[in-house]
This record gives structure tokens, sequence and C-alpha cells, in this order.
């Protein structure tokens, strides 16, 4: 079975804060995919960034960042001087696309990021 | 890049009614897609996975004969949720895939059951 923690359920910060969302997963699976997706009040999922399991370089792309830990089973994102704007409900999430049911993707609880003025 | 839409965006009903959600790959052809629901302030749940011509999975807890997942083409998945209750109410996203695996989600449909 797989698993998705964020253990975080709320976070708020003061705009221009550095911020990091953790994750940690369970698979017992030795290939599969990490995401990270942001959820606006709109309610519609962006898509952030996709890891596979055999690629542990961290990414970096704007004030993003992804913090990839196979020991430690984690996959930590970081906003660096956060906005306004990245008020969200952040998910992180699992799937190991050898699962006959495609890409399935197992979510974490969410962490609802506050980024107040 | 791929484009999922959802049909309506939001809807209202009547106890006891049913309604249809359409989801639909605009540019692509989905050999699977997904229905996720959502209730407030919660993570998003798999209620079903469909493939094209065959029948839906439904995970554990998810009542089949109240929530129809059709699947007839490539390119559409329609949810039917029948005699719909207010605990039914709820943010509804699909999500779809090609044969790259790759997920795509749908802008989501939010139901309320009055």
């Amino acid at each position: 079975a797989q698993k998705v923690t964020q253990a975080q359920t709320e976070i708020s910060v003061v705009e221009k804060e550095d911020v990091t969302l953790d994750c940690v997963y369970e698979t017992r699976d030795t290939t599969y995919y990490l995401f990270w997706y942001k959820q606006p009040p709109s309610g519609e999922l962006v898509f952030l960034i996709r890891r596979n399991s055999f690629d542990e370089q961290n990414e970096i792309s704007g004030r993003y960042s992804w913090n990839f830990q196979k020991s430690t089973s984690s996959f930590n994102f970081t906003i660096t001087a956060s906005q306004v704007v990245d008020s969200a409900v952040y998910f992180c999430a699992l799937s190991s696309p050898g699962e006959t049911s495609g890409s399935r993707l197992t979510f974490g609880e969410g962490t609802q990021l506050t980024v107040n003025p | 890049g791929a484009v999922v839409s959802q049909h309506p965006s939001w809807v209202i009903c009547k106890s006891g009614t049913s309604v249809k959600i359409e989801c639909r790959s605009l540019d692509f052809q989905a050999t699977t897609m997904f229905w996720y629901r959502q209730f407030p302030k919660q993570s998003l749940m798999l209620m079903a996975t469909s493939n094209e011509g065959s029948k839906a999975t439904y995970e554990q807890g998810v009542e089949k004969d109240k929530f129809l997942i059709n699947h007839a083409s490539l390119t559409l998945s329609t949810l039917t949720v029948t005699s719909a209750h207010p605990e039914d109410s709820s943010f509804y996203i699909c999500s779809a895939t090609d044969t790259s695996y790759e997920q795509y989600f749908g802008p989501g449909t939010r139901l309320t059951v009055t």
C-alpha cells in the first residue's frame, strides 16, 4: 500500500519569508513518481513538478525548489521569498506506473499555505 | 499542453434527482480516466478508474450503483450521481492519462444537492 503524509496542515507566513512544505511517502515499489500540485481557491489543480524515483537531483524553478531524499523517503518543497499569490493548498502525491491501473495517484492530506502581506 | 475539460463547472440539484458530469480530453486520447471527490478542506479521494470500453473499477466504499461511470470513447468519460443526497455535495475532479501515463486534471465540478 502507498501512503503520503503531509504533517503540516496549515502554515502561515509573512510575505518574503521562505517556507518549506514537508512530504513523506511510503511505497514498496522501486519505480515510482512523486508530484506536487497547487490548488488555489478556484479548485483547479495546478501541476508543479514530477520526479521519478531514480532521479534524486534537487530541482529549482524560479522561487520554487524541491529536495528529494530517498534515504528519508521525503520530497520537500520550498518557496523562497513567498508572495501573497502563493497562498493555496499544496498537495504531494505518489504514483507507481507499474500498477495495472496506470498512473493512479495517492495524495497527501494537503498543506494550506497562507502568505500574509 | 494536454487539456481536460469538465462540464458543468458547478451544478445545484434537488435531493433525489440525478446529475451527470462530463470529462473530456480535448487534444489527446485518454486511455484511462480517473474520478476523484474532494470534500471541503480535505484531500482528493479516488472514486474510480475507467478504461475506454470497459467497466470502471471502483474504490472500496464507493457505491457503483450510485456513481455510474461511462467511458464510451477515448475522449469522454461521464460520472452520473444517481438519486443525489445532500451528503453527495462535493467537488468532483476528473483526470485523464494518455499512453505516457502523465495525468492531466480537469478544472473540477462543484455539486450542491439541496
